[in-house]
């Protein structure tokens, strides 16, 4: 059974903190790996992962996947109170048609 | 730009009553699906579809039937709401899974449903 574990669940920061957020994975033949922001309605898309290494990046929130350990970090630099939200972590598996998506990290920035 | 729309953005149920939500997209997308979303649980896919004509289950499909007779609609239907089905509801769409495209999924604004 394929299976996302994000860490951790929640996290309180001050503003111009720098944040990690985790994601680890077990899935058979695996395809890529999304990162997703969810403030207070519908969950919107920030990168997809498919090569071990490569890091994508916008802004000051940049991703990294790592596939021989099984996991990647979202990584927030210089976080504002905008960056407040629920990240969500979900992989994508070969000749699946469907996304598993972890429990989320609720991330809270306070000024 | 509309993209995927969603309806009723609230509803409160009497356990055993039925209802169907309501999912739309203007994006000529192939794939479409349903989330329930739970505290401390994410995303849980119930159904999805990956073309007119073509339904699989998910991972809780209990309590939930859906039908694609058109490309654009997706509807949820709860025959006898219980109240383990209080939850928010998501419906997303996406050009396809599991080929050649990104995977990326476009999310309606969701529904959060009650029943009492």
């Amino acid at each position: 059974e394929d299976k996302v574990v994000q860490s951790p669940l929640s996290l309180v920061v001050h503003e111009g903190d720098t944040v990690t957020l985790n994601c680890s994975y077990e899935v058979t033949n695996f395809r890529s790996l999304l990162w997703y922001k969810q403030e207070k309605k519908a969950p919107t898309f920030l990168f997809m992962l498919t090569s071990s290494g490569i890091e994508k990046k916008s802004g000051r929130l940049s991703s990294i996947l790592d596939k021989k350990e099984l996991f990647s970090i979202l990584n927030i630099t210089a976080t504002q109170t905008g960056d407040s939200a629920i990240y969500l972590c979900a992989v994508n598996r070969r000749g699946a048609q469907k996304l598993v998506f972890g429990q989320g990290t609720r991330l809270t920035i306070n000024p | 730009n509309a993209g995927v729309t969603q309806t009723p953005k609230f509803q409160v149920l009497k356990t055993g009553q039925s209802m169907t939500l309501q999912c739309a997209q203007d994006m000529n997308h192939e794939y479409m699906s349903w989330y329930r979303q739970d505290p401390g649980m994410g995303l849980r896919l119930i159904h999805y579809s990956v073309g007119a004509g073509i339904t699989d289950q998910g991972e809780v499909p209990n309590g939930y039937n859906v039908s694609r007779s058109t490309t654009e609609d997706f509807p949820l239907r709860l025959l006898s709401a219980a109240p383990s089905q209080t939850s928010v509801y998501f419906c997303a769409s996406s050009y396809a899974l599991g080929g050649s495209s990104s995977g990326e999924l476009f999310f309606g604004e969701g529904s959060r449903l009650t029943v009492l």
